[in-house]
């Protein structure tokens, strides 16, 4: 089975302040994704990467950064939070290439920014 | 604009009852998926479904990707179907970026 973790699963941050989300995955992925979820507007795709060392801007990368700093971990990084980016944070992995498999998603991180 | 649209937003069910939900994506596409949500929880892969119709115990998905839209149908649901519902489809640009639709809110009450 997938394993996906994230850290934190929760936090408030202050407006301004830097936020760091972290993700890491056992299963020897290499793609790994982050989404933001917000009521009204589903899951919305903010980096990926599909190897350690690289990451590619998604739909809507401004205001984040992302590091994959190795194939296991994958970390989005706010450097200026600001109250547009409350929201839930997931984090997903995939194995390479085609074939009929799936993201594998973590158990989420909800930001509050104050 | 949107480029996957679900419908409907939101369904109420009597245990029992059965549920279709639809899924219409507006650009070409791999593959559609489906995924289930529980209120505060993660996403679970229900159905990898490229194109015909798949089976998994109660829950049947088809695809037409010629025509551009999915279903899931849920039959003899329960109350432990209730959640969210959400179709994605795999963008043919590649790394098998997901975009996903708004989701389906289902409730199945005893």
């Amino acid at each position: 089975e997938a394993a996906v973790t994230q850290s934190p699963r929760s936090k408030v941050a202050v407006t301004g302040g830097k936020v760091t989300l972290s993700c890491h995955q056992t299963n020897n992925h290499d793609y790994m994704y982050w989404y933001r979820q917000d009521t009204g507007h589903g899951l919305r795709l903010i980096h990926y990467s599909y190897v350690a060392d690289s990451t590619e801007k998604g739909d809507i990368p401004d205001g984040y950064k992302a590091s994959r700093p190795s194939q296991e971990n994958f970390s989005l990084i706010l450097e200026l939070a600001s109250l547009s980016q409350t929201a839930v944070y997931f984090c997903a992995s995939r194995p390479q290439g085609a074939g009929q498999d799936t993201q594998y998603f973590g158990p989420g991180t909800r930001l509050l920014v104050l | 604009g949107q480029q996957v649209q679900q419908s409907p937003t939101s369904l109420v069910l009597q245990e029992g009852e059965n549920a279709e939900l639809q899924c219409n994506f507006s650009t070409s596409l791999n593959s559609m998926q489906w995924f289930y949500q529980r209120p505060g929880g993660s996403l679970i892969s229900v159905f990898y479904n490229p194109s015909g119709t798949k089976q998994s115990g109660r829950l049947t998905s088809t695809t037409v990707i010629k025509e551009r839209r999915s279903s899931l149908h849920i039959s003899s649901s329960q109350i432990t179907d209730s959640g969210t519902y959400l179709c994605a489809m795999e963008r043919d640009s590649g790394y098998n970026k997901l975009t996903f639709g708004k989701g389906t809110v289902l409730l199945v009450s005893p």
